[in-house]
């Protein structure tokens, strides 16, 4: 089956440093899209990006499908942002993969 | 809009009894719901695939008979854990998408709040 990494596992950040998250996949896939988990567990839709570029304030998302990968900019970031950045892609076959996720710390 | 509400939102229970879990879109319609579980730390892994008004499709290792689901209306998806065990404690999350997005080719998956159940 498909796999998902996201890298990198875990990061720490000054507050207002900028920081790109990666996802990488090792299939062709239909669509994807970034979530933020926060620390009560509630996932945040950020981006539906199956391909192109998207801007939402201080965060970014591009997704290149045909090299199978996408990245999630942060910039200034607070300690707000922080907690558990998922990528998810749906399959051929409608099945929906969570990467491992980054977790990241933004620090006053 | 795209709400999507789970209760209870946690629920502690004995060994050996059932809890049921709701899962309701709160402002569309949705033919697919899904049911995910996330232990400590880790990522969300897929249990079933609920559809409106047919079985659910469960993925491989998830026992059916455990984690009953039903899809009764456009609105709504329970997940029973039947016979609970410590080891079926976990945080259960369940997802929706929008039936008019999904006609337009947009398959965004909106998740709940989720529900944390421990079983002693």
């Amino acid at each position: 089956g498909i796999q998902v990494e996201q890298s990198p596992p875990d990061l720490i950040l000054q507050e207002g440093a900028n920081s790109t998250l990666r996802c990488n996949f090792s299939d062709s896939v239909n669509n994807l899209q970034w979530f933020h988990q926060n620390p009560w567990g509630q996932l945040i839709n950020l981006f539906y990006i199956p391909s192109g570029t998207k801007q939402n304030g201080r965060l970014s998302a591009t997704t290149v499908a045909t090299e199978r990968y996408s990245l999630l900019y942060i910039s200034s970031s607070q300690t707000t942002d922080s907690g558990v950045y998922f990528c998810a892609v749906e399959t051929s076959y409608d099945k929906v993969i969570f990467g491992p996720g980054t977790s990241l710390s933004v620090i006053p | 809009g795209a709400v999507v509400s789970q209760h209870p939102s946690w629920v502690i229970c004995k060994s050996g009894t059932s809890v049921k879990i709701e899962c309701r879109s709160l402002d569309f319609q949705a033919t697919t719901m899904f049911w995910y579980r996330q232990f400590p730390k880790q990522s969300l892994m897929l249990m079933a695939t609920s559809n409106e008004g047919s079985k659910a499709t469960y993925e491989q290792g998830v026992e059916k008979d455990k984690f009953l689901i039903n899809h009764a209306s456009l609105t709504l998806s329970t997940l029973t854990v039947t016979s609970a065990h410590p080891e079926d404690s976990s945080f259960y999350i369940c997802s929706a998408r929008d039936q008019r997005k999904v006609l337009a080719g947009y398959n965004e998956q909106f998740f709940g709040p989720g529900t944390r159940l421990t079983v002693l």
